[in-house]
């Protein structure tokens, strides 16, 4: 079972490069999330996925885009990074109200902007 | 809103010792609760939950944690640590009524050493 995999694993980026990270997911779930990682403030959402075809916005979502492209994949765009976004991104997902609750988690891709 | 607040961010236990990670939450609604583990340079692991019934819930490699409504508090707790304990912990929260669209909010984690 692979459950939810994030590519690439590490990346370095220059200021005002772009880049795409790639969540797919086998579990047949609904809705994925991404989340970001910062040292002293936990983890805090970008944006999610409830459903195909549906995004919206979490807590942090400027500076990123995000792209339901079926049911299984999720992406995360930053169109121009930023040192701010230098962080280790998460991707989850889960099927919402079947009494679960219990998000799946990848293992993160680790982003330095420099 | 939900808000978890973990107000400790380093926790420094003996190895055999018991230990105890505090967690409370905020919300204007009955709410579900999770702790969540991470090993360093790795995801994360659902610890426990807490839907509804038995406020004591137990999880994987034993740990507990129980949910206090009138203190809206679900702390974490071992009886005995072990080196393989170390860790970051997280506190979450969510609120099924919003259903559709049930999303996680997390505290900013207690990490969690154990000295031989």
């Amino acid at each position: 079972n692979a459950g939810v995999t994030q590519t690439p694993k590490f990346q370095v980026l220059k200021t005002g490069q772009s880049m795409t990270l790639q969540c797919a997911q086998d579990m047949n779930h609904n809705s994925m999330y991404w989340y970001r990682q910062d040292p002293g403030m936990g983890l805090r959402l970008i944006y999610y996925s409830a459903s195909e075809g549906t995004t919206d916005k979490g807590e942090v979502p400027n500076g990123y885009n995000v792209s339901r492209l079926n049911k299984r994949e999720f992406s995360l765009r930053l169109e121009s990074a930023a040192p701010s976004q230098t962080s280790v991104y998460f991707c989850a997902s889960n099927i919402p109200g079947q009494g679960n609750y219990g998000y799946t988690f990848g293992s993160g891709t680790r982003l330095t902007v420099v | 809103a939900q808000s978890v607040t973990q107000l400790d961010s380093q926790v420094p236990v003996f190895e055999e010792a018991p230990v105890e990670l505090r967690c409370n939450y905020s919300s204007s609604v009955s709410v579900y609760l999770f702790w969540y583990v991470q090993y360093p340079n790795q995801g994360l692991q659902l610890l426990l939950k807490y839907l509804s019934g038995s406020t004591l819930v137990k999880g994987i490699n034993g740990f507990e944690a129980e949910f206090n409504k009138s203190q809206t508090s679900f702390h974490l707790r071992k009886p005995s640590v072990h080196i393989s304990d170390t860790a970051e912990y997280f506190c979450a929260v969510l609120d099924p009524s919003n259903f559709g669209n049930e999303k996680l909010t997390f505290g900013t984690g207690t990490r969690l050493t154990i000295i031989p």
